[in-house]
């Protein structure tokens, strides 16, 4: 069974601080991962896309990282701001053309 | 540039009501078309997705179907709603697999409709 799992579920930082989001997925044959921000009640942006031949991508402060072997992407934060309070999730493209999403990081930055 | 549209954004309706959330995009063609069902406080739950007009696979055993009249448009219906159904029900679209293509494969949301079942 493909899944996706996220941890931690939930994080509280103050301003300024680097952060790391993990994304774990048991199907290594994924054909590409997805990150997004979700704000309370919206809708998903698209935040970086990697295709399964790239082990990264970077997007501002924003950088991705993928390693299929291990079963792992992680989405790195520089220098947080309190504007990137949202939730963050993962997903993962299979070759049944089929998304599958984990649960997300519920991410607070402070001032 | 696509764009997608889904609507209602909010639906409060009684139990045993019909539903009927439509979604379309624009300045694509032949897209691939999800919809996704969020509980509060819970993640995304794939309820049906389609790779072409007429084509509509189900995820989850439920009183909810999906249609796909027209290339670009796809809708999430219910007979008779229940209670359980209330949820934040999300549209996608990607342009599939399409090797070579520098992001096939993302996958882009609508903002959403908000159902509340009383």
């Amino acid at each position: 069974k493909q899944e996706v799992t996220q941890i931690p579920a939930a994080l509280s930082v103050p301003e300024g601080e680097n952060l790391v989001l993990n994304c774990s997925f048991t199907d290594s044959a994924i054909y590409n991962l997805q990150w997004f921000r979700q704000d309370p009640g919206k809708g998903l942006t698209s935040l970086l896309l990697i295709q399964s031949s790239q082990r990264e991508q970077t997007s501002g402060r924003l950088n991705a990282s993928l390693d299929k072997s291990s079963g792992r992407s992680t989405l790195y934060i520089a220098a947080s701001q309190p504007g990137d309070s949202a939730t963050y999730l993962c997903a993962g493209l299979y070759n049944t053309d089929k998304l599958i999403f984990g649960t997300g990081t519920r991410l607070q930055v402070f001032p | 540039s696509q764009t997608i549209h889904q609507w209602p954004a909010t639906l409060v309706q009684p139990v045993g009501s019909p539903l009927s959330l439509e979604c379309t995009v624009e300045g694509t063609s032949n897209p691939n078309l999800y919809w996704y069902r969020q509980a509060a406080g819970r993640g995304l739950q794939l309820l049906f997705y389609s790779v072409g007009i007429g084509q509509i696979s189900s995820e989850v055993p439920q009183n909810l179907s999906a249609s796909r009249p027209q290339d670009r448009q796809f809708i999430l219906s219910s007979k008779k709603l229940l209670l359980s159904d209330s949820g934040f029900y999300l549209c996608a679209w990607t342009n599939g697999r399409r090797r070579g293509h520098r992001g096939a494969g993302e996958l882009f949301f609508g903002e959403g409709s908000r159902l509340t079942v009383l």
